[in-house]
């Protein structure tokens, strides 16, 4: 099983500031990582897949970089709305899906 | 559009076992996959299994073998989660999910509203 880990487990930015939250696998997943967007109370959406991709709809102030082991979500200029939990997730060897711990990012 | 419809909350006693369902539209069923992953309180994301829309086949996360089947029925392009002798870790918000293509290595783009499921005595 691919374990992923996340860092840090809370993040407190300024508005308008960078926010940068790093996801690690155990093994290398290629690029076939995806980052998720939990704001409180709702399900799960998707920001990136493919590592660097982003989804449809999805804000340029987000994005993505990375391959193999160490990956890395950046928000450019974090807005009151990107207040939730950030999950990454793996999609390269399954099953299991594995996914990371989260990161909950707060705004200062 | 496309929308992952499930089934509303339900409370269970230990032991009991529990059927959450989640209804599909906006796209070809027999397409695409789905998976469960559910989310305990204040905790993170857990994938619990996955279920062919074309022909079925199953695949579930090693820690609920034995306890979990998932089920389709084309007629109603619908996907049953069920999952037996609940304990009270079990309890969770269990959310379906679609992958965003039929390929094999694909993140899930679409997300059911989630059902809440309460294992309490």
């Amino acid at each position: 099983e691919v374990v992923m880990t996340q860092s840090p487990a809370t993040l407190s930015v300024s508005p308008g500031e960078r926010a940068t939250l790093s996801c690690r696998a155990s093994q290398s997943v290629s690029t076939n990582l995806a980052w998720y967007q939990q704001r409180p109370g709702q399900a799960p959406r998707l920001l990136i897949y493919g590592a660097s991709t982003r989804a449809t709809g999805i804000p340029a102030r987000f994005s993505g970089s990375g391959s193999g082991t160490e990956f890395t979500l950046t928000i450019s200029s974090l807005q009151s709305e990107d207040l939730a939990v950030y999950y990454c997730q793996q999609y390269n060897n399954w099953p299991p899906y594995t996914f990371g711990q989260g990161t909950r990012l707060a705004i200062k | 559009q496309v929308q992952l419809m499930q089934s509303g909350a339900e409370v269970k006693k230990p032991g009991a076992s529990v059927k959450v369902s989640c209804m599909a539209s906006g796209y070809i069923f027999s397409n695409y996959a789905i998976s469960w992953v559910r989310q305990a309180p204040g905790q993170g994301l857990e994938w619990v299994g996955w279920i062919s829309g074309s022909n079925g086949n199953a695949r579930y996360a090693e820690r609920f073998q034995g306890r979990v089947t998932m089920t389709t029925d084309t007629s109603t392009s619908t996907v049953y989660l069920e999952l037996r002798s609940l304990r009270s870790d079990d309890t969770a918000v269990y959310y379906c999910t679609r992958p965003a293509s039929y390929y094999p290595l694909s993140p899930f783009d679409i997300w059911g509203q989630g059902t809440l499921v309460i294992v309490s005595s």
